[in-house]
């Protein structure tokens, strides 16, 4: 069946540090979208990719999706502490989303 | 316009019950799709429904269903409580059914089972 594999599952970083995820698929995607959950808070989306290489940017936050349509990453450049949560990408397939088991981040102050 | 709404936000139930879970979509949105969080197994997906058709389920045992109003409402309900069913259960709407919009989530259901 379709797996949804991210690295890390944990990140622990300094405030001003970079910060990047990874999401993995053993199949090639139609397209991925990233959703952001805070603690205690529920996903909220990002973005969605959709071409092969496409590389989006929302001010801190890079989101690339790979040439092959495998595997898509998440980098945000000088992290705040406004951007502590939890990070998931979710694979359209089969009519659902699979979600990978998402990325922690905590922010040092 | 007004997010996604659930009911009720936390629950208590024991072992052997029964419960319903409800779910408002943003106004508009005829597909809502329903997820169970848990810090072990992430964000799974349980089923969506579509112009109140059930258009996909996830690996669920069957004590769990849904159904969807002519409005878009949607319930879940799951039955014979077992302790690993304590979760958040979230749902989601979308303008279109198949997961390729944007998944609006609502704040979820905390249920803990006793």
């Amino acid at each position: 069946g379709q797996q949804v594999m991210q690295i890390p599952q944990y990140q622990h970083v300094q405030e001003g540090e970079d910060f990047t995820t990874y999401c993995n698929s053993s199949t090639t995607l139609s397209n991925i979208q990233w959703y952001k959950q805070r603690p205690g808070g529920h996903p909220v989306f990002l973005i969605q990719l959709v071409k092969s290489g496409e590389v989006k940017k929302q001010k801190r936050l890079t989101f690339q999706f790979g040439e092959a349509k495998k595997n898509s990453s998440l980098h945000i450049t000088a992290t705040q502490t406004t951007d502590v949560g939890t990070y998931f990408c979710g694979q359209t397939g089969a009519n659902n989303l699979f979600f990978g088991t998402g990325t922690r981040l905590t922010v040092i102050p | 316009k007004a997010g996604v709404t659930q009911t009720p936000r936390y629950l208590i139930k024991t072992r052997g019950q029964q419960v319903t879970l409800s779910c408002s979509p943003i106004s508009g949105h005829r597909s809502v799709s329903w997820y169970q969080q848990t810090p072990g197994q992430g964000l799974q997906f349980l089923f969506e429904y579509f112009s109140e058709t059930q258009r996909n389920k996830g690996n669920f045992p069957g004590r769990f269903s849904g159904r969807q109003f002519s409005n878009s409402r949607s319930e879940m309900n799951v039955s014979t409580l077992e302790l690993g069913d304590s979760a958040l259960y979230l749902c989601a709407s979308s303008s279109t059914s198949g997961a390729r919009d944007t998944q609006y989530f609502g704040p979820g259901t905390r249920l803990t089972v006793l």
